[in-house]
């Protein structure tokens, strides 16, 4: 089966411009989740799909940020306007049961210049 | 609160000798744990996970934990390091399943 899919795999943008990241879930899984990693600390949780709703989205930093999850199958993440501290590597997850864990994407590497 | 520590954020060990990366976590009801392993330039691939069934957890390549409830660890072993285990190691808790708790990560080194 295909794996969790995110692009771009790089991204560099100045401050104040806008970035959409994109994730592609593993098929059939119902939940989907954003974490980030700045540089040299912990993954953090962002926010958490379930189909098309949000189940949680307690880790999203501020309102520059705005997640969708289009007919329950791909998600973007939006950052508008990107400010420098949002440069970090950020992640997709999918499950269908949690039991088994998440499968990540290999994440998109965000840098505001 | 959940949180999850890992000492060492970088270990070096020589190939064939054992390896031991540390996890300790912090969590008010029995967890989920896991470890996780990232490759360069590659997505964080499961290695093992433990979910309440037995306390010595194996997972791939080799790898296992024990989950200590007394001292609330949950440090990951492999008796022979290879090179190819060259990667950042990633310990996680979570108490539900859907929000994960990660640590800052330990990067390992196999010296040949």
């Amino acid at each position: 089966e295909a794996g969790v899919t995110q692009f771009p795999s790089h991204s560099v943008i100045e401050k104040g411009q806008t970035v959409t990241l994109r994730c592609d879930p593993i098929s059939g899984h119902d939940n989907l989740y954003w974490y980030r990693r700045v540089m040299g600390k912990e993954i953090k949780f962002l926010l958490h799909f379930v189909k098309e709703s949000k189940q949680d989205e307690s880790g999203m930093p501020n309102n520059r940020f705005l997640a969708e999850r289009t007919g329950g199958t791909y998600s973007t993440l939006k950052v508008q306007p990107a400010e420098l501290e949002d440069s970090g590597v950020y992640f997709c997850a999918s499950s269908q049961d949690m039991t088994f864990g998440y499968t990540f994407g290999s994440g998109t590497r965000l840098t505001v210049v | 609160a959940q949180s999850v520590t890992q000492l060492g954020s970088h270990v070096s060990v020589s190939e064939g000798a054992l390896v031991l990366l540390r996890c300790n976590y912090s969590s008010s009801v029995p967890p989920y744990l896991f470890w996780y392993v990232q490759y360069p330039n590659q997505g964080l691939q499961l290695l093992l996970k433990y979910t309440s069934a037995a306390t010595l957890v194996k997972g791939i390549n080799g790898f296992e934990a024990e989950f200590k409830k007394s001292e609330t660890s949950f440090h990951l072993t492999k008796p022979s390091a290879h090179m190819s285990d060259a990667a950042e190691y990633f310990c996680a808790v979570s108490d539900t399943g859907n929000q994960f708790y990660f640590g800052t990560g330990t990067s390992l080194t196999v010296i040949p």
